[in-house]
């Protein structure tokens, strides 16, 4: 079935450091969707990118779609301590109806 | 809106108790999902219905799980009998769509079961 990897898993950045997240799919995706989960909370919808090379930004967070649409990152520039959480991606493949597949996630600490 | 309402917050049982856990839909939303978070495997989408039919159930783990949606802002996950292995976060999320590329998901504040 169709995977997807995260890295790193975790990543403890300085504040005001910037920061990154790579995302990996075994398979050709027709969409990528991110979340961000704070600690004790639930996964909240932050952005979609459905072209190929497609790129995105939400004030200091960027985001991209590969050209093969089997791979995104999300970058966060200067980080703050609001910024912590866990972030996923999730994609679902380009064939069928098959289900959005969420990624393992990468935990992010702000050291202040 | 209210946004996906869960009950209950937390769960706290003893191996071998039965365990319900509910869900209450964006009103208008078509689709809804159950999942299961756990520091070992994720997030896990354990079943989706669509328009109240059950359309994936291929993540339940086992016959001990079933889940229900008797109608459009309702809707169940049933542990029975629960073990301690199933301690976990479960979420409810719904969504707008059921079968478009470009659904998002709206997730509850999610049930933290623990099983003694």
């Amino acid at each position: 079935g169709q995977q997807v990897m995260q890295i790193p898993q975790y990543q403890h950045v300085q504040e005001g450091e910037d920061f990154t997240t790579y995302c990996n799919s075994s398979t050709t995706l027709s969409n990528i969707q991110w979340y961000k989960q704070r600690p004790g909370g639930h996964p909240v919808f932050l952005i979609q990118l459905v072209k190929s090379g497609e790129v995105k930004k939400q004030k200091r967070l960027t985001f991209q779609f590969g050209e093969a649409k089997k791979n995104s990152s999300l970058h966060i520039t200067a980080t703050q301590t609001t910024d912590v959480g866990t972030y996923f991606c999730a994609g679902r493949p380009n064939f069928g109806n098959e289900k959005l597949t969420f990624g393992t996630g990468t935990r992010l600490t702000i050291i202040p | 809106d209210a946004g996906v309402i869960q009950s209950p917050r937390h769960e706290v049982t003893e191996m071998g108790q039965e365990v319900t856990l509910r869900c209450k839909p964006i009103s208008g939303h078509n689709s809804l999902f159950w999942y299961r978070q756990t520091m070992m495997r994720g997030l896990e989408l354990l079943i989706y219905f669509n328009n109240n039919v059950p359309i994936d159930d291929s993540g339940m783990p086992e016959d001990r799980f079933s889940a229900k949606m008797p109608n459009a802002s309702f809707s169940t996950l049933k542990i029975q009998p629960s073990e301690p292995r199933d301690s976990a976060v479960y979420f409810c999320a719904s969504s707008l769509e059921g079968f478009t590329t470009n659904e998002k998901l709206f997730f509850g504040s999610g049930t933290q079961l623990s099983v003694l």
